[in-house]
């Protein structure tokens, strides 16, 4: 069974610093990885998708690295801004699932201007 | 121009009652799903359709029924509705294949069951 596991659960950061968020999940076999945000009270919103064939993927300030051998994700926000603050949940999709997605329980961010 | 849209954003009822809540998309997708966030929000797939057809049905309870009218709908009625039935649910979709499986999630639907 997988489980997807994400530190910190929260991340308080002064604006402009450079951060990274973690995640880590317990079956290699994986079809690809998404990095979601979550404002308050809205809905989820696709940051960075990975395939299991890729090492990273980049989109502006955010990038986010693959390691699939030792089961972990990486996403590093560049310049941080207040408007980053958000929580952001990590999922997995693994391999022959039926595009069913695990979810860790997510990082709560919070940039201070 | 949304995307993914679901109706009511807020539902209060009471214990025992039947109640639906309803998702588009207009997407063009193949796949939609529905998923339920808890009051600690760790986000768990419950239904999943590709096509009209049901793919993923986790453990959940048989008082929940998923309903998909066509590609770009799919509805979620619960009966008897329970305490433990209060969460977010949120509706999303995809395309599968060609690396385009990004699902896109709608704002959420508040159900409090009082």
């Amino acid at each position: 069974k997988q489980e997807v596991t994400q530190i910190p659960a929260a991340l308080s950061v002064p604006e402009g610093e450079n951060l990274v968020l973690n995640c880590s999940f317990t079956d290699s076999a994986i079809y690809n990885l998404q990095w979601f945000r979550q404002d308050p009270g809205k809905g989820l919103t696709s940051l960075l998708l990975i395939q299991s064939s890729q090492r990273e993927q980049t989109s502006g300030r955010l990038n986010a690295s693959l390691d699939k051998s030792s089961g972990r994700s990486t996403l590093y926000i560049a310049a941080s801004q207040p408007g980053d603050s958000a929580t952001y949940l990590c999922a997995v999709r693994r391999r022959g699932s039926n595009y069913k997605l695990t979810f860790g329980k997510g990082t709560l961010l919070t940039v201070n201007p | 121009d949304t995307a993914v849209s679901q109706t009511p954003k807020y539902l209060v009822t009471q214990m025992g009652n039947d109640k639906s809540i309803k998702c588009e998309q207009n997407l063009g997708h193949d796949t939609m799903y529905w998923y339920k966030q808890d009051s600690k929000k760790f986000l768990k797939i419950m239904f999943s359709y590709n096509n009209k057809e049901l793919i993923i049905n986790e453990t959940v309870p048989n008082r929940f029924s998923p309903k998909s009218p066509d590609k770009a709908h799919l509805n979620l009625h619960i009966n008897s509705l329970e305490l433990g039935d209060s969460a977010v649910y949120f509706c999303a979709s995809s395309q599968e294949g060609q690396g385009r499986d990004t699902q896109y999630f709608g704002p959420g639907t508040r159900l409090t069951v009082l």
